[in-house]
């Protein structure tokens, strides 16, 4: 069936760091693929999103390209805040066409000043 | 901005009683979906309603869970008996369909449930 596997963490970075969160994906078809990010006591938030092969999400900094060759997705920021520290989901959209989401585990970024 | 509306926040119950939970999605949002968030794990879909029907519950234990969104708005999940295994976060998440890729699941807050 439809996986997602995350890179573990947590993640530690200074302040102006740059991050790269691997995902990578089992799927049948073309499955849509996204970010998604939950804050400490909140639920979670859509960050970026990509529905075709080399397509590129981007939202508040952070990008992440579809690259269907090498079934991957990864998270990325050129410059992270002390404010993006929060746990990161990467989940696909399958093929069971119900619109049901699929995730990986998280990973947990801190983010020190 | 709407958002998804869920409560309690945060729900502390024995093994064997019996918990509810409840979840208001965003106005004019068709499809409703429950999801399990074990610690340190990520989401995982309970069930999914399409108005007041069920899409999908084939990862719904049903011998002790329940869900019900009887006029297609609001929805209550149920556990009875609960277990200890059940702790975890109760998701609810709503999106105006789901047969569109542009149909965003906006997610609540959130239910944590600790079982003793």
């Amino acid at each position: 069936g439809d996986s997602v596997t995350q890179m573990e963490g947590p993640v530690t970075l200074s302040e102006e760091a740059c991050l790269t969160i691997n995902c990578t994906y089992t799927a049948t078809g073309y499955p849509s693929l996204f970010w998604y990010v939950q804050y400490p006591g909140e639920g979670l938030q859509l960050l970026l999103k990509a529905t075709k092969a080399d397509d590129k999400g981007s939202n508040k900094g952070f990008e992440a390209t579809y690259r269907k060759e090498t079934t991957s997705f990864h998270l990325e920021k050129g410059s992270v805040q002390v404010s993006d520290s929060a746990v990161y989901f990467c989940a696909l959209r399958g093929s069971s066409n119900t619109g049901k989401l699929i995730f990986g585990q998280g990973t947990t970024l801190q983010v020190k000043p | 901005e709407a958002e998804v509306a869920q409560s309690p926040r945060y729900k502390i119950t024995e093994k064997s009683q019996a918990v509810a939970f409840w979840c208001d999605p965003i106005s004019g949002h068709a499809t409703l979906y429950w999801y399990r968030q074990i610690l340190g794990q990520g989401p995982e879909l309970l069930v999914q309603f399409q108005d007041e029907s069920v899409v999908d519950d084939s990862q719904l234990p049903k011998d002790r869970f329940s869900a019900e969104r009887l006029k297609g708005v609001d929805s209550t999940l149920k556990i009875q008996p609960a277990e200890l295994g059940d702790s975890a976060m109760y998701l609810c998440a709503s999106s105006l369909g789901w047969a569109s890729d542009a149909n965003t699941q906006y997610f609540g807050p959130g239910t944590r449930l600790t079982v003793l």
